[in-house]
């Protein structure tokens, strides 16, 4: 079966930097994503990653290390507008499709 | 943004009753999807379509039916709502599969009394 897991709740300073941790077991592993969850609203996607190392994006950066099925999400120089739940979502190919594994989400609260 | 709206936005009906919530996209994308979404369980995948007419189901599809006669459309049909059907629906498109993200809806949220 499929299993990923990612803290159910985090808070942090504005300005600082903090790291959302996601593990995950799965057959037929083909890639993470990140996506951000605002309150009340749809998820948008903030990153992809297939092999091995960081990617970076503005603040943003996304690491994942497939031998230890384990990713995380570093978001730097935290602002008000970034509390909202961070979801970790892997591609699973079984049969012949590809179908993606959402984790419960981290619900990220950025204090002044 | 990608084009892409659901409706209704938000439903109360009552259990037994038979209800379809629809989502229309603009982006000609092959692949739509419709998840629930409910606290502790994240998004999990009711049913996907990969074109017209061809469809397939996801981790929790009992209890739900699929149609998609054109591209840009994907029905969602509760055929007899329960209770544990209250939830916040999304739909979401994408250009093809794996590592191709997924674009969201507005999400509908259902309440079945």
């Amino acid at each position: 079966g499929q299993n990923i897991d990612q803290p159910t709740e985090m808070t942090a300073t504005e300005g600082a930097i903090v790291q959302i941790n996601c593990t995950y077991q799965t057959s037929g592993f083909n890639g993470l994503f990140w996506y951000q969850q605002h309150a009340g609203e749809a998820p948008t996607f903030l990153s992809y990653n297939v092999l091995d190392g960081l990617e970076e994006k503005g603040r943003f950066s996304s690491f994942l290390s497939r031998s230890k099925g384990y990713s995380y999400l570093l978001l730097k120089e935290l602002q008000m507008k970034d509390s909202a739940s961070y979801l970790c979502a892997v591609t699973h190919h079984g049969d012949s499709s590809y179908k993606l594994i959402f984790g419960s989400g981290t619900r990220l609260l950025v204090r002044p | 943004d990608a084009g892409i709206t659901q409706s209704p936005r938000h439903k109360v009906t009552e259990t037994g009753t038979p209800v379809t919530l629809r989502c229309h996209q603009t982006e000609n994308h092959r692949y739509m999807y419709w998840y629930r979404q409910d606290p502790g369980h994240g998004l999990r995948l009711i049913h996907y379509s990969y074109g017209v007419k061809d469809t397939d189901k996801g981790e929790v599809s009992d209890g739900y039916s699929v149609s998609r006669s054109k591209t840009e459309d994907f029905l969602l049909t509760l055929e007899s709502a329960t209770s544990s059907q209250t939830s916040v629906y999304f739909c979401a498109i994408s250009e093809s599969e794996g590592n191709n993200e997924q674009f969201f809806g507005p999400g509908t949220r259902l309440t079945v009394l």
